[in-house]
């Protein structure tokens, strides 16, 4: 059960466009539509921000968008603004197990 | 409203065990599998196991498997996980999660700490 490759950091100024990446293998992020999304601000629990690759719950701003290609799935936060400054960990489901990345540190300058 | 709280955290021995609860409201309890989701202080999400709706299927991340045990109380819409065996390395926050669609974790609670230290 290897974790998910994603950069520790990533960084924009308010209203860019930042993209995380997330890579796995045939295994997992390349062999199943099962890739998720979850922001962390610190001290609070996780919060689903993509499911199947490129779904949006409910409330979810569409400033958020997914995508995959081959084994790397990414996330693109478009308009970037302050609250979005977070900690983002992608996960991939691999046969009957959840395997979830690095996490990804975005700073909003 | 949809919410999930845990329990049960606390300081143990290495060796000993521990039981955390996860008290489920605002949604039928019962159709849904549930998570447990860890994470050591100052580090990443670690998924730990996995139940179906129904208790009838259990998964286990191999750091866990043999001591860690998932299980659920429909009738009580409550979640568990016995933790026998303890390692300091089991140290974090304990997270129950509400399985979404494909394996997507939808709802998530607010977390309780174990501390496993002499």
């Amino acid at each position: 059960q290897s974790a998910l490759t994603q950069p520790p950091s990533a960084s924009g100024s308010p209203g860019q466009s930042v993209t995380i990446s997330c890579t796995g293998a045939s295994s997992d992020v390349g062999g199943y539509n099962s890739v998720s999304w979850y922001q962390q601000h610190p001290g609070k629990a996780p919060k689903l921000m993509i499911y199947e690759v490129s779904k949006r719950p409910s409330g979810v701003p569409d400033r958020f968008s997914g995508s995959k290609s081959g084994n790397t799935a990414s996330l693109t936060v478009s308009g970037l603004q302050a609250e979005d400054e977070a900690d983002y960990y992608c996960s991939s489901y691999v046969g009957s197990l959840v395997v979830f990345g690095g996490g990804t540190e975005l700073t909003v300058l | 409203q949809v919410q999930l709280v845990e329990s049960g955290g606390g300081v143990v021995q290495p060796g000993r065990s521990l039981r955390l609860s996860c008290a489920a409201s605002g949604f039928t309890f019962s159709s849904y599998g549930m998570h447990w989701v860890r994470q050591a202080p100052g580090k990443g999400l670690e998924w730990v196991a996995f139940i179906w709706f129904d208790g009838s299927n259990k998964n286990y991340a191999d750091s866990v498997k043999r001591r860690f045990t998932i299980s659920r109380d429909n009738s009580k819409n409550t979640l568990y996980l016995q933790m026998n065996s303890l390692r300091a390395e089991d140290t974090a926050v304990f997270y129950c999660a509400r399985e979404g669609q494909n394996y997507a974790m939808d709802v998530w609670g607010q977390g309780t700490t174990v501390t496993v230290s002499s």
